[in-house]
C-alpha cells in the first residue's frame, strides 16, 4: 500500500464550481499535512497546510482533515482556469522528517 | 530573492558518464533533500540532509550519491548514471527539521536524460 494516495484524475470542472480533491496516508501516527499546487513545467508550491482535525479555509481553498478516517481533501471554490495545475498531497510520517508525496491529481478548469 | 538554485536546469548524457547536479539556497535553511518526479509515481525522496555533514537516504537512493558540506549547498552526484535514472529531479530545503516546521521550497528541477 502507498503511503500516500490521491483520487485518479484528470479531474475537469467548469469555471465557477468547486473542485473536490481528496488523499488518503496509510500511516495513523502522521501529523503534518500539506497540498502543493504544481502548474506543467514548474516547481511545487505550498498552497495549505494543515495539523489538526476540521477544516481550514484560506480565501477559495479550504483544507479538511480526518485523522480517524486518515483522509485529508481540499476544496478550490469558485475554480478560475489559474486553477488549472496539478495538485499534489503530502504527509509527515510519524517521527519521521520526509514528505511522502501522493502521484497528484491533475484540474484542468474549463472556460 | 529567496531561492533554491539547482544546475544545470536540462542534461543529456550517456549511461556511465558520472554527473553532478548542484543545490544551493541562500535562505540558511537546515533541511535540504532531493527528489525525483516521474510520471504516475509523484515526488520520491532520494536523500535529505538536516545539517551539514548530516545525511540520509530517502526512499529510492541507489544509484546516487550526496554530501552536505556547507549549509548553503546539497549536490546531488550520479556516479554511473543509467537510462532508469532519466527523470525530473528537484531540490528542495525548509528551515527547521521538525515534522512541523516550515515549507519546504523547491528549485525549478533538473531535467535529466540517461541515454
Amino acid at each position: 500500500q502507498k503511503e500516500v494516495e490521491q483520487n485518479s484524475g484528470p479531474l475537469s470542472v467548469p469555471e465557477g464550481a468547486i473542485a473536490s480533491l481528496n488523499c488518503t496516508y496509510s500511516d495513523r501516527g502522521s501529523q503534518s499535512f500539506f497540498w502543493y499546487r504544481q502548474y506543467s513545467g514548474k516547481s511545487p508550491e505550498l498552497i495549505m497546510s494543515i495539523y489538526s482535525n476540521g477544516d481550514k479555509e484560506d480565501g477559495r481553498f479550504t483544507a479538511q482533515l480526518n485523522k480517524a478516517s486518515q483522509y485529508v481533501s481540499l476544496l478550490i471554490r469558485d475554480s478560475q482556469p489559474s486553477d488549472s495545475a496539478t495538485y499534489l498531497c503530502a504527509v509527515n510520517p510519524t517521527n519521521d522528517y520526509k514528505l511522502s508525496f501522493g502521484a497528484g491529481t491533475t484540474v484542468t478548469v474549463r472556460a | 530573492e529567496a531561492q533554491v538554485t539547482q544546475n544545470p536546469r536540462y542534461l543529456i548524457t550517456v549511461t556511465g558518464k558520472k554527473l553532478t547536479v548542484t543545490c544551493s539556497q541562500n535562505m540558511n535553511h537546515e533541511y535540504m533533500s532531493w527528489y525525483r518526479q516521474d510520471p504516475g509515481l509523484g515526488l520520491r525522496q532520494i536523500y535529505y540532509s538536516m545539517n551539514v555533514e548530516v545525511t540520509d537516504k530517502g526512499d529510492v537512493p541507489e544509484g546516487y550519491k550526496v554530501s552536505r558540506k556547507e549549509k548553503r549547498n546539497f549536490p546531488l552526484i550520479l556516479e554511473s548514471p543509467s537510462p532508469n535514472q532519466t527523470s525530473l529531479y528537484f531540490c528542495a530545503s525548509k528551515t527547521g527539521t521538525g515534522a512541523n516546521t516550515g515549507e519546504l521550497f523547491f528549485g525549478e528541477g533538473s531535467r535529466l536524460t540517461v541515454l
